[in-house]
């Protein structure tokens, strides 16, 4: 049992460039997230899916998009990459239900943009 | 004011020291999370609560729903337990994260 797989674990990209964050669970989860995690701030939302074909924004959509095509998938595409999405990155997911479950979190993607 | 306000943010503790963390929260929820993220690390959760106490081991969770606060107390507290540990609020889809408590305990 994997639970939430994030890929890659590290990355520098270059002003400009665009790359796709991985992120996969194993667990049959409706609920899916991304979340930035800045030095000294809360894990802050970027986008969510509730279900597969179903996305939603966050606190902080701009310069991001997410397809959720499965419910096992939930890439997060960062397009024209920005020094300000220097960042460490968190996929997490967790049942849906009247009291939704437990969270899980994937080990993060610490992403730098130069 | 923040949605989810954590106190301390800084705490240092010698070992077998008692330790307490505090969440207040002002929106409305269906749960309250725990969460523990080591150093470089990942984040696991320690415990999900709507109402009462909730214990595993030497960590206790509990929450005041009137009163729309939180804590989290480790009792017999060890190097190990050295961690940041993040309180997170929501309804059934979406959470709200608190800054954090960075926790030293040294031995």
């Amino acid at each position: 049992n994997a639970g939430v797989t994030q890929t890659p674990k590290f990355r520098i990209l270059k002003i400009g460039q665009s790359m796709t964050l991985q992120c996969a669970q194993d667990m049959n989860h409706n609920y899916m997230y991304w979340y930035r995690q800045d030095p000294g701030m809360g894990l802050k939302l970027i986008y969510y899916s509730v279900g597969a074909g179903i996305t939603d924004k966050g606190e902080v959509p701009n310069g991001y998009n997410v397809s959720r095509s499965t419910t096992e998938d939930f890439p997060l595409r960062l397009e024209l990459a920005a020094p300000s999405q220097t960042s460490v990155y968190f996929c997490a997911s967790r049942n849906r239900g009247f009291s939704p479950g437990e969270l899980f979190f994937g080990e993060g993607s610490r992403l730098t943009v130069l | 004011k923040n949605e989810v306000e954590q106190s301390p943010q800084n705490l240092t503790a010698q070992e077998g020291e008692f330790i307490t963390i505090n969440c207040s929260y002002s929106v409305g929820i269906s749960a309250l999370h725990w969460l523990q993220q080591h150093p470089g690390g990942g984040i696991v959760s320690l415990f999900m609560l709507s109402s009462g106490k909730k214990k595993h081991g030497r960590l206790i969770a509990t929450i005041n729903i009137q009163e729309k606060h939180s804590s989290l107390h480790i009792t017999a507290s060890h190097p190990r337990d050295s961690a940041v540990y993040i309180c997170a609020v929501g309804g059934s889809e979406k959470l709200v994260f608190g800054k954090g408590t960075k926790l030293t305990v040294n031995p």
